[in-house]
């Protein structure tokens, strides 16, 4: 069974700072990986979706990474914003018509 | 263009009684999911409809039935709430089935079992 686990469960930073969200899954045959983010209260907003064959995706200050073989993902948020604030999840499709989501890293920005 | 809609937003159940969670997409997506999320438990799917006249279960069906009523709209019923039913509960549909491409979420439905 697929198992997908976020390090830290939780960070805070000052803004501007440069941060690396970490993801981690158990079995490496996936299709592909996607990171969320999610506000309090709300749901969830796809950030960047990353294909198995695919070695890394960006969008605008944001780049995801995926090292298939060694079951890892990155998210790097550059020039951090009291804006990016939030939950970051990441999950996997395992090729069985779901998501392995992870917990979560919660994210607080401060001025 | 509103996305996917969820109704109610909140809603207070005792045991034992019935509801189901309305789900619509405007989107013209083949695929529907439910999803609940608790507390240190993360996101977990429920049912899923990969098109329209097919529903299949996830990894918590148990205690759930839903309907595919057509390509928009797909619920999601709790036929006798418990209060390990207590729970956030998320729509999502995606253009294809299968996880192979982003899903997108609704804001959810805040649900109590007392």
């Amino acid at each position: 069974k697929q198992e997908v686990t976020q390090i830290p469960a939780a960070l805070s930073v000052p803004e501007g700072e440069n941060l690396v969200l970490n993801c981690s899954f158990t079995d490496s045959a996936i299709y592909n990986l996607q990171w969320f983010r999610q506000d309090p209260g709300k749901g969830l907003t796809s950030l960047l979706l990353i294909q198995s064959s695919q070695r890394e995706q960006t969008s605008g200050r944001l780049n995801a990474s995926l090292d298939k073989s060694s079951g890892r993902s990155t998210l790097y948020i550059a020039a951090s914003q009291p804006g990016d604030s939030a939950t970051y999840l990441c999950a996997v499709n395992s090729g069985y018509s779901t998501l392995t989501f992870g917990k979560g890293t919660m994210l607080l920005v401060s001025p | 263009n509103a996305g996917v809609t969820q109704t109610p937003k909140f809603q207070v159940l005792k045991t034992g009684q019935s509801m189901t969670l309305q789900c619509a997409q405007d989107m013209n997506h083949n695929s529907m999911y439910w999803y609940r999320q608790d507390p240190g438990m993360g996101l977990r799917l429920i049912y899923y409809s990969a098109s329209e006249g097919t529903t299949d279960k996830g990894e918590v069906p148990n205690g759930y039935n839903v309907s595919r009523l057509n390509k928009r709209e797909f619920s999601l019923r709790l036929e006798s709430a418990a209060p390990s039913q207590t729970s956030v509960y998320f729509c999502a549909s995606s253009e294809a089935g299968g996880g192979i491409d982003t899903q997108y979420f609704g804001p959810g439905t805040r649900l109590t079992v007392l």
